[in-house]
């Protein structure tokens, strides 16, 4: 079984400063791992994705993420965000195993972006 | 390529009554995913379909739930005498087919309210 924490729920920051979003996990088996965007009363959009190769991820929206795998985490980060960027941020694992094919999520982190 | 369709977008349901949500997939999308997302959580899922078939229902809660995927339609999410704690929003995934590992495409979900 997998788990995912986000260790921060709200976090606030202003307009063009640098973020970041923490991720860790659990996980007896390797996993991959995402980061979704939700905005207000819509579905979930991929940020990023990583499944293996460079640990370094880039996604939309000048968004990156780093797999740590001795520390099992994947931060989120963007250097200078905007007022759009105000949303709910899921970390998710999935494990490398085609038979199951569930996202666990984490709990959330609500970014907010004041001007 | 229109993306993941969810209908109802709301659905407002007395207790004991059922509640059918639908999803349709994204083109060429084989797998369908649901998950269900309660007030200020995460997404949990539910159940892992591919046409006719349930792969992984190990996040289906035993009694009342249903899900289908037949060879023609949408998939069906079905609550039957429906509680207030099913209050939720419930999102619909697919993904392509024949890959390792495909990504989730999620649809706008949809919320459900029992009086």
């Amino acid at each position: 079984a997998q788990s995912v924490t986000q260790l921060d729920s709200q976090v606030p920051v202003f307009e063009e400063a640098p973020v970041e979003l923490r991720c860790n996990y659990s996980s007896s088996v390797s996993v991959y791992l995402f980061w979704y965007v939700q905005y207000p009363n819509q579905g979930l959009q991929l940020l990023l994705k990583y499944l293996s190769g460079s640990t370094l991820v880039k996604g939309i929206n000048g968004f990156e993420a780093e797999f740590n795998k001795s520390q099992t985490s994947f931060h989120l980060r963007k250097p200078s965000v905007h007022i759009s960027d105000t949303a709910e941020y899921f970390c998710a694992v999935s494990a490398m195993d085609t038979g199951r094919r569930a996202l666990t999520f984490g709990s959330g982190t609500r970014l907010q972006v004041q001007p | 390529n229109a993306g993941v369709m969810q209908n109802p977008r709301h659905l407002v349901r007395r207790r004991g009554q059922e509640a059918r949500l639908r999803c349709s997939p994204m083109k060429g999308h084989s797998h369908v995913y649901w998950y269900r997302q309660l007030p200020e959580e995460g997404l949990k899922f539910m159940v892992y379909l591919q046409k006719e078939n349930i792969i992984d229902e190990s996040g289906m809660p035993k009694e009342r739930f249903s899900a289908e995927f037949p060879k023609e339609g949408p998939s069906i999410l079905r609550i039957q005498q429906v509680v207030r704690g099913d209050s939720a929003a419930y999102f619909c995934a697919s993904s392509p087919p024949d890959r390792a590992f495909g990504t989730q495409y999620f649809g706008p979900g949809t919320r459900l309210t029992v009086l």
